[in-house]
């Protein structure tokens, strides 16, 4: 079965970076765009960013634009998201999800169980 | 971007009631629509996507409507595991955006 499972979630100073990963697997990764998507405490959904099946193409929400970036590593079936100079307003359950095409469909039909970035001095 | 307001914000209904929750976007949006149910400390599934198709596994009771800017997703009959809170989301272009949430509850 489609199985996602997010990593390297935690408590980071303000300004600092991290690096979130998500494993996918029970499914073809490489034929599928992947997303972030987050959610601040108590609050709505906020898509993060897209990536291409083969990781040619990127696209992102513009409060991380410039900020966070996305990439996968098809040979490790791995999502990764790079964040850097965080912000207190960074503070949300990151959620991993699988588009269900390729070419993206902009949707999101598996999530993984998310992982917390609290971002705290 | 594309704005996509939800109403109600919330609301409560007893085991049986249909249930309907509407979803407007600020421009046109086609059939670029899905629907998503969060239930507390858990993460979003998806429901129903291209506004009226019904994802795998889900049951009939949920379904879709609209194209445009006005969308709705109903519950026919509504029974104590539908208890969560409904996201709509529009697949139009990037940057993808949320609805703000409904948060169904039973009476």
């Amino acid at each position: 079965q489609v199985l996602l499972v997010e990593s390297g979630g935690g408590v980071v100073q303000p300004g600092r970076s991290l690096r979130l990963s998500c494993a996918a697997s029970g499914f073809t990764f490489s034929s599928h765009a992947m997303h972030w998507v987050r959610q601040a405490p108590g609050k709505g959904l906020e898509w993060v960013a897209l990536i291409s099946s083969d990781g040619s193409n990127n696209y992102y929400a513009d409060s991380v634009k410039g900020q966070f970036t996305i990439s996968r590593d098809n040979s490790k079936n791995t999502l990764y998201l790079q964040m850097s100079s965080l912000r207190a307003e960074d503070t949300a359950i990151y959620y991993c999800a699988r588009d269900p095409r390729a070419v993206a469909a902009k949707a999101f039909d598996y999530w993984g169980p998310g992982t917390l970035v609290t971002v705290s001095s | 971007d594309i704005q996509m307001t939800q109403s109600p914000s919330s609301l409560s209904a007893s085991v049986g009631d249909r249930v309907t929750v509407t979803c407007r976007a600020s421009q046109s949006i086609s059939s670029y629509l899905n629907w998503y149910q969060q239930k507390p400390g858990k993460a979003p599934a998806l429901l129903i996507y291209a506004a009226s198709s019904l994802q795998s596994g889900v049951p009939p009771r949920f379904s879709g409507s609209g194209s445009g800017t006005d969308f709705t997703l109903t519950i026919s009959s509504l029974q104590p595991e539908d208890s969560a809170t409904y996201y709509c989301q529009q697949s139009y272009n990037t940057p993808l955006t949320f609805g703000g949430g409904t948060k169904v509850e039973i009476k």
